[in-house]
């Protein structure tokens, strides 16, 4: 069984561009949650998805947006990027809402904001 | 404000002595916890975890122990092993269904 793929793995983007990320859950999971890791900061909580509606956010701006279509992949986007935007995202995919121990991550995508 | 918190951003070990990672919580609603196992260039995997309603899981070479009183819980990885060096985040939920993560901590555990 295929694992979570993120693309693209790696980016730098100049502040102000947009980028749009994209995740893969494993196949049969309908849950798709967003986390960004910074460096002492560890992870925090962006966005969860299910059946394409987003089921719980975080505390971050509207500029952070997110989708998921009805294969249940997601793509999340930032807008008018800052270079406190630089850091890992990564994503985790489950079965359902709320089965957070059975969570899986992906490999993350490590975005450069210069 | 930091709800989960790791207060030790590094920890050395020496091969086949105990590893013991630490980790605070402030928000008593959180009730459930879960630690992650975090190697370069790869996702946090997830390794163990516990209900409020329990004080100790143990798994194999790993056991964490739960303090409410406290708000603290630990995770003590018996006998360390050089290929657990990684980074170990704790994390815990509530009714919110969010997971909310600490800052990690990096083990190094030495041959």
């Amino acid at each position: 069984k295929a694992g979570v793929t993120q693309t693209p793995r790696y980016l730098i983007k100049t502040r102000g561009q947009q980028v749009t990320l994209s995740c893969s859950p494993i196949s049969g999971h309908r849950s798709v949650s967003w986390y960004q890791q910074t460096p002492g900061q560890g992870l925090q909580f962006l966005f969860e998805y299910f059946s394409e509606t987003q089921r719980n956010k975080g505390n971050f701006p509207g500029r952070f947006s997110g989708r998921q279509f009805s294969n249940s992949r997601s793509e999340m986007n930032v807008s008018t990027l800052e270079l406190g935007d630089s850091a890992l995202y990564l994503c985790a995919s489950s079965l359902a809402v709320g089965v957070i121990y059975e969570q899986y991550f992906g490999p993350g995508t490590r975005l450069t904001v210069t | 404000d930091q709800q989960v918190k790791q207060n030790s951003p590094s920890l050395s070990v020496q091969e086949g002595r105990i590893s013991i990672l630490n980790c605070d919580y402030t928000n008593s609603m959180f009730d459930y916890f879960l630690w992650y196992k975090k190697y370069p260039a790869e996702g946090p995997t997830f390794l163990i975890s516990i209900s409020s309603i329990k004080d100790k899981n143990e798994d194999g070479r790993f056991t964490v122990f739960l303090n409410k009183s406290a708000k603290h819980l630990s995770l003590h990885i018996v006998p360390s092993q050089p290929g657990d060096s990684a980074v170990y985040f704790c994390a815990a939920s509530s009714n919110t269904g969010k997971l909310i993560f600490g800052q990690g901590t990096t083990l190094q555990v030495k041959p």
